[in-house]
Parts: structure tokens; C-alpha cells; sequence
């Protein structure tokens, strides 16, 4: 069965350090997404993105993330300067169709910023 | 603003046993309601889901119903696994062309033999 992976697992960084979170959405599929969770919290929405284009962001989502799918494959989210608050899990997410259709996750990257 | 709330765990029981996770929620409108369920190492998978009040999502054995009048989806399933053991999630996505799911904090269950 087909199935979002996410690269690295774990990725530990200094804080100021540019970061790139990478996945590979299931093949087919159009609309792109990233979560984050921060230990003990919930998981919250970052962005949407669909042909080639942001669609939708939470305030989170602020000029130091941005995000690219830079070869038809790949969709990459990038956070420019880490912050110790940067910290949490983050998870991909695709979906074939946009509204109503089902969002399937990867299994998270966990990012630590000392 | 929209909000899930679920109940805190962990939750621990043994094989067998009856299993509710409660959730509410907060939204204007008919959000549609989803649990999800994360195994350990992998990512978060759709379990069920209601996009209506009164539906009854099912899957696995599990179930939940969409109750408007107490804004409500539980979780329940009468006799859990110890493969049931995982963390899950209740989450609405609401009308009005968002795609965005709201979570709630997740609830992990152990189950032992």
C-alpha cells in the first residue's frame, strides 16, 4: 500500500541553523500539508499547498518556514533560523483530492533545537 | 475558534476489555469528525470518521457517533487487542473550504495480555 515517508527521523540542530524536513507524498496525490506537535501538546496545521502554490497557513506558518516541492516528488518544509521553540514532531501529509478527501500522514520527523 | 478535546491519558487495559476515549468538540457550524490512530513508529492513519450529526463511523471494531447535542465523538470498542495499543486522535475539519484538521492532544492506549 502506498505511503508518505518522512526523512530524516530525527534531526537535532543549533539554534539559528537552517533546517530541511523533507517527504515523499504518495505518488498521485495533489494537496500537500504539514503538522507539527510540540511534546505534550496538540498537533497543529502549518500550511496547505497545492499546485505549486500555498493555499492555506496558520500564524505559525511565519516568514521563517516556507515550504517547495522541488522536483515533483519531493515536498520539502524549510525553517530558515531554528528557535529552541521550534522543537516538535512534524508530519507530511498528502491527500489525492483537496476538501472532503482523506489526508494520509507520515510517520514524523522529530526535530531538536539546542 | 474551532477546538478537539479528548481525554487525557494514558489509558491502560487489559485484553478484552471495553474501551471508551472521549472526545468534544468546539466549532461553528457541521464540522466533519475523524479519529485517527498512531502505531508506534508509523504515521497517523484515519480510522473512522462522521460528516453528519447522528452518523456512526466504524472501522476495526471500533466505533463512534457524531452527537451535535452534546458535541461529542467517543471512541468505543467492546473488546480491545493488545494490537489496539497506540495513540489516537480525534480531529474536525470544519466547513467552509478549509482542508485543515484540528486535533485534539491524543490519547494513548496500552492494552496487555
Amino acid at each position: 500500500e502506498p505511503e508518505v515517508t518522512q526523512t530524516p527521523s530525527h534531526q537535532v540542530t543549533q539554534m539559528g541553523q537552517e533546517v530541511i524536513l523533507r517527504c515523499v507524498p504518495i505518488s498521485n496525490h495533489l494537496y500537500f500539508y504539514w503538522y507539527r506537535q510540540i511534546l505534550g501538546q496538540k498537533v497543529e496545521f502549518l500550511v496547505s499547498f497545492y499546485n505549486n502554490e500555498i493555499s492555506e497557513k496558520s500564524e505559525i506558518f511565519d516568514d521563517q518556514f516556507s515550504v517547495e516541492r522541488p522536483d515533483g516528488s519531493n515536498f520539502t518544509l524549510k525553517i530558515r533560523s531554528t528557535k529552541l521553540e521550534d522543537s516538535a514532531m512534524y508530519f507530511c501529509a498528502s491527500a489525492l483530492g483537496g476538501v472532503g478527501d482523506t489526508q494520509y500522514f507520515g510517520p514524523g520527523t522529530r526535530l531538536t533545537v539546542l | 475558534g474551532n477546538s478537539v478535546t479528548q481525554m487525557e491519558g494514558p489509558v491502560t487495559l487489559s485484553e478484552e476489555a471495553f474501551l471508551t476515549i472521549n472526545c468534544t468538540y468546539t466549532a461553528t457550524g457541521y464540522p466533519s469528525l475523524f479519529w485517527y490512530v498512531q502505531y508506534p513508529g508509523e504515521g497517523l492513519q484515519l480510522l473512522l470518521k462522521a460528516t453528519k450529526a447522528d452518523d456512526k463511523g466504524s472501522n476495526k471494531g471500533f466505533e463512534a457517533t457524531y452527537r451535535k447535542e452534546t458535541t461529542s465523538f467517543h471512541l468505543e470498542k467492546g473488546s480491545v487487542q493488545v494490537s489496539d495499543s497506540a495513540v489516537y486522535f480525534c480531529a474536525l475539519r470544519t466547513q467552509g473550504g478549509s482542508e485543515k484538521l484540528v486535533f485534539g492532544k491524543g490519547t494513548k492506549l496500552t492494552v496487555n495480555p
